[in-house]
């Protein structure tokens, strides 16, 4: 069964500042791997998603994330953030199957103006 | 749009009075799920639906149901809900990888449901 961990439970950035949130994964084959963001009170949108070729993947929102298959990592980065990002971001692992997908715990996101 | 809907947006029903809610999809996924999301929490899988297969989570207490009439339609029963299930619940489609994507899960803007 795969697992998946981020280390921060909460990150604060001024607007502006650069921005990598840091998930890690465990699963026994090559995982299809996401990220998305949850505002409060909706839903989770899709920000990217990974599975194979070019290990850095381009976003919605300006968001980019790097695959490292070395450090079984999918770290999430974005250049320069916007109020606006202030949410919780989820990593998340999916298995062959479709049917098994584990989320991470999630990192909170705060923007100082 | 294609889109995945849920209602009500907000439930708010007594200790032990039976509650269902409701969630459609127009992307014709196979796959459906319900999960249980309280707060500063990840999600938690309550069940999900393969076309017509129910899988059950291990951990999902027996209060709560599920029913998947036709591919469109998903409801979540709680039959005597606890102050404890008081959470917001979302429900999420999708396709089997290879099908069409990777399987990434679509989510419905969730229902919270309040508990008195």
């Amino acid at each position: 069964a795969q697992s998946v961990t981020q280390p921060d439970i909460h990150i604060t950035v001024s607007e502006g500042a650069s921005l990598e949130l840091r998930c890690n994964y465990s699963y026994g084959a090559t995982p299809y791997l996401f990220w998305y963001v949850q505002s409060p009170g909706q839903g989770l949108q899709l920000l990217l998603k990974y599975f194979s070729g070019d290990t850095l993947v381009q976003g919605i929102k300006g968001f980019e994330a790097e695959f490292k298959r070395s450090q079984s990592s999918f770290n999430l980065r974005k250049p320069s953030v916007h109020w606006s990002d202030a949410a919780e971001y989820f990593c998340a692992v999916g298995a062959t199957d479709g049917q098994n997908f584990v989320f991470g715990p999630g990192t909170r996101l705060s923007v100082l103006p | 749009d294609a889109m995945v809907i849920q209602n009500p947006r907000y439930q708010v029903t007594q200790f032990g009075k039976p509650v269902t809610l409701s969630c459609s999809q127009t992307l014709n996924h196979n796959v459906m799920y319900w999960y249980q999301q309280k707060s500063s929490q990840a999600p938690k899988l309550l069940f999900h639906y393969y076309d017509k297969d129910f899988n059950n989570e291990a951990d999902t207490p027996d209060n709560f149901q599920s029913r998947r009439p036709n591919t469109s339609f998903c409801f979540l029963d709680i039959r005597s809900p606890g102050l404890g299930d008081a959470a917001m619940y979302l429900c999420a489609t999708s396709r089997v990888p290879g099908t069409s994507g990777l399987g990434e899960q679509f989510f419905g803007p969730g229902t919270r449901l309040t508990v008195l």
